[in-house]
């Protein structure tokens, strides 16, 4: 199971871009990565899955490189209410009961 | 369309009682899973089931710890003699598949006391 590495904390300027970055160097051929973000007393929330190469949404975009050993999402201008818990996690069909979502990184954005 | 729902919110039990926590998936959702997330933690996974098949129950802490989902729609998670540790908020979500997004539901906020 792949495991994953992300940073505890960030911080940012309201209508900066922030990308956060998701380290999983064991990752499986069949592996999906899917990122979630989680405000205080809220489930998460799905915010993008990919495979491989870029995906783009109405919320964000997921850069995975070629040896899929990282992945990065990206959100536009950020806004206060983009302050949350980011959470990266990969597996498969196989492995999709043994997911787990770490601590996640918990994103700051201030004024 | 109404997303994943759960009830109660709250639930403060004294210790040795016994609680049901429902849970409504988005309908059609064939995957439903539970989570068991501490304060400050991510969400740590219980049990999965695919339709009404059971298929993962290596997360459940305890023997004290059922979940069902007789007709592979509503889910019910029951804690039996319910102990301090188990204070949490319970998640649950439902997606279309076992891979595909997770949609979770707002929690029960379980307290023990």
């Amino acid at each position: 199971l792949a495991k994953t590495t992300q940073p505890i904390s960030m911080d940012s300027y309201e209508g900066q871009e922030v990308n956060i970055t998701c380290s999983h160097n064991n990752i499986a051929t069949n592996d999906y990565i899917t990122w979630y973000q989680q405000f205080p007393s809220q489930g998460p929330r799905f915010i993008i899955q990919g495979y491989k190469t870029k995906v783009t949404n109405e919320v964000a975009s997921l850069f995975i490189p070629a040896d899929r050993k990282s992945s990065t999402l990206s959100l536009p201008r950020v806004s206060l209410s983009d302050t949350a818990v980011y959470y990266c996690l990969v597996g498969n069909t196989g492995t999709a009961s043994k997911l787990t979502f770490g601590t996640g990184t918990r994103l700051q954005v201030t004024l | 369309g109404a997303g994943v729902s759960q009830s109660p919110r709250y639930k403060v039990a004294k210790r040795g009682q016994d609680v049901a926590l429902r849970c409504d998936p988005i309908s059609g959702h064939v995957s439903l899973f539970w989570y068991q997330q501490a304060l400050g933690q991510g969400p740590e996974f219980l049990t999965y089931f695919q339709n009404e098949a059971q298929l993962d129950k290596s997360g459940l802490p305890s023997d004290r710890f059922f979940a069902e989902r007789p007709e592979g729609s509503v889910s019910t998670l029951k804690i039996q003699r319910t102990q301090q540790e188990d204070s949490a908020v319970y998640l649950c979500a439902s997606s279309p598949g076992p891979i595909e997004g997770q949609y979770f539901g707002p929690g029960t906020r379980l307290t023990v006391l």
